[in-house]
């Protein structure tokens, strides 16, 4: 069964903390791995992630894929309060269609203290 | 604003109620979603419609019907639902073909089904 995995499930640090949170799939027809943001409800799109060993970064986020082993991490330095939220990982399916298939993992509850 | 409004954003009904959920989008996309996020479970597909037409069903329950009338709007038709049906419902949007997988979502209908 096609699967998602997030970890830490939560993590509290204080603000100007580097985190690393992590996201590992085991999934078939893998096309894209995508990193979300929910504040409140609306998840809003971070990265979306192709390539292995290409780094993506906007500001203090950053986020890199491997396909060789399967996982992904999204780091975000100097933290700040605005971070706290809950990061979603997913896969993008590839099988002949074109509309997104999205599978999700369960998140990691990022809060961040001043 | 992520360009996809959602209404109303808090709905509470009886088991014997009939509700309905509005999604619309104003991006242009082809490709509309309905996602179901219960406390402590990862984001769940419920429905895909591309072009008006519904491509994907994940094995959810008759009592939710959904309607795309055209690519801006999408429904979520409710009736005789139970107290487990109780979560937040996302509606998405995407293009087709290039970034298909890149979701842009509204900011859900919490649902409290009494």
């Amino acid at each position: 069964e096609d699967k998602v995995v997030q970890s830490p499930l939560s993590l509290v640090v204080h603000e100007g903390d580097t985190v690393t949170l992590n996201c590992s799939y085991e999934v078939t027809n893998f096309r894209s791995l995508l990193w979300y943001k929910q504040e409140k409800k609306a998840p809003t799109f971070l990265f979306m992630l192709t390539s292995s060993g290409i780094e993506k970064k906007s500001g203090r986020l950053s986020s890199i894929l491997d396909k060789k082993e399967l996982f992904s991490i999204l780091n975000i330095t100097a933290t700040q309060t605005g971070d706290s939220a809950i990061y979603l990982c997913a896969w993008g399916f590839a099988g002949g269609t074109s509309y997104g298939k999205l599978t999700f993992g369960q998140g990691t509850i990022l809060t961040v203290h001043p | 604003e992520t360009g996809v409004t959602q209404t109303p954003r808090h709905l509470v009904m009886g088991m014997t109620n009939k509700k309905s959920l509005k999604c619309e989008q104003h991006l242009g996309h082809n490709a509309m979603y309905w996602y179901k996020q219960s406390a402590k479970k990862p984001l769940e597909l419920m429905f895909v419609y591309s072009l008006e037409e519904r491509v994907e069903n994940n094995s959810v329950p008759s009592r939710f019907s959904p309607e795309c009338p055209n690519s801006s709007h999408l429904f979520l038709h409710l009736h005789t639902l139970q107290p487990e049906d109780s979560a937040l419902y996302l509606c998405a949007s995407s293009p087709l073909r290039a970034q298909g997988e890149k979701l842009f979502f509204g900011s859900g209908t919490q649902l409290s089904v009494l």
